[in-house]
């Protein structure tokens, strides 16, 4: 069983480019959730996602960021018109369906490293 | 809004010596889980607690939640450097969110 999966893992972007994340959750899993990480610092919560609905996208910054997780296919994390303070770690994290999802692990994909020149 | 704090943010320690990591929510907690991060890695999920006043373990690894349920800890006896890495908790709210907070993390490195 494959883990999380993201592309790419390193991503150079100058400043004004759009920035695509994806990530494929684990087989089974149906929740999935994007962080951010800049150097040295936590993980901040962006999204969390279920399939083809947002839950609760209250860490993401109000303009130029978007994500989606639709029926088919990965979830994506687009970033608009990039800037140097979006060079980061993102990191997606997939857990499998339940009563109780908040009781269930996280499992992390290796993340994309983004870079905006 | 809800802040998960960690103390130490930084720790050096001599390999054989133990290491302890301390987590502080400013709201009471649900459930904590706790993961570690190597370093140019991902986390990677360690433990969750569940119970007020829990204590787990996994080898050279303790896990404890407050009797509160705002506060936890992980210590690691005798340190090795395969234990290198920064330790961070992760904090879902009694609203029973699914929303994890993470702590600040403790950034731990093992002297051979």
């Amino acid at each position: 069983n494959a883990g999380v999966m993201q592309n790419p893992r390193h991503l150079v972007r100058r400043r004004g480019q759009e920035a695509r994340l994806r990530c494929s959750p684990m087989k089974g899993h149906s929740h999935v959730y994007w962080y951010r990480q800049l150097p040295e610092e936590g993980l901040k919560f962006m999204v969390y996602l279920q399939k083809e609905n947002i839950i609760d996208e209250s860490g993401m910054p109000k303009e130029r960021f978007s994500a989606e997780f639709p029926k088919e296919g990965p979830s994506i994390l687009r970033i608009q018109q990039v800037v140097r303070g979006d060079s980061a770690a993102y990191f997606c994290a997939s857990s499998p369906p339940g009563v109780r999802t908040s009781y269930n692990e996280q499992f992390f994909g290796p993340g994309t490293r983004l870079t905006v020149l | 809004g809800q802040q998960v704090m960690q103390i130490p943010q930084y720790q050096h320690v001599q390999e054989g010596e133990d290491f302890t990591t301390y987590c502080n929510s400013s709201t009471t907690l649900s459930n904590i889980q706790w993961y570690k991060q190597r370093p140019g890695g991902h986390p990677v999920f360690l433990i969750q607690l569940v119970k007020s006043g829990e204590v787990k373990k996994q080898k050279r690894l303790t896990f404890q939640f407050g009797e509160a349920k705002k506060n936890s800890s992980l210590h690691i006896t005798a340190t090795q450097t395969t234990d290198v890495g920064t330790y961070f908790c992760a904090g879902d709210a009694t609203s029973g969110t699914y929303k994890y907070i993470f702590g600040t993390g403790t950034r731990l490195k093992v002297l051979a």
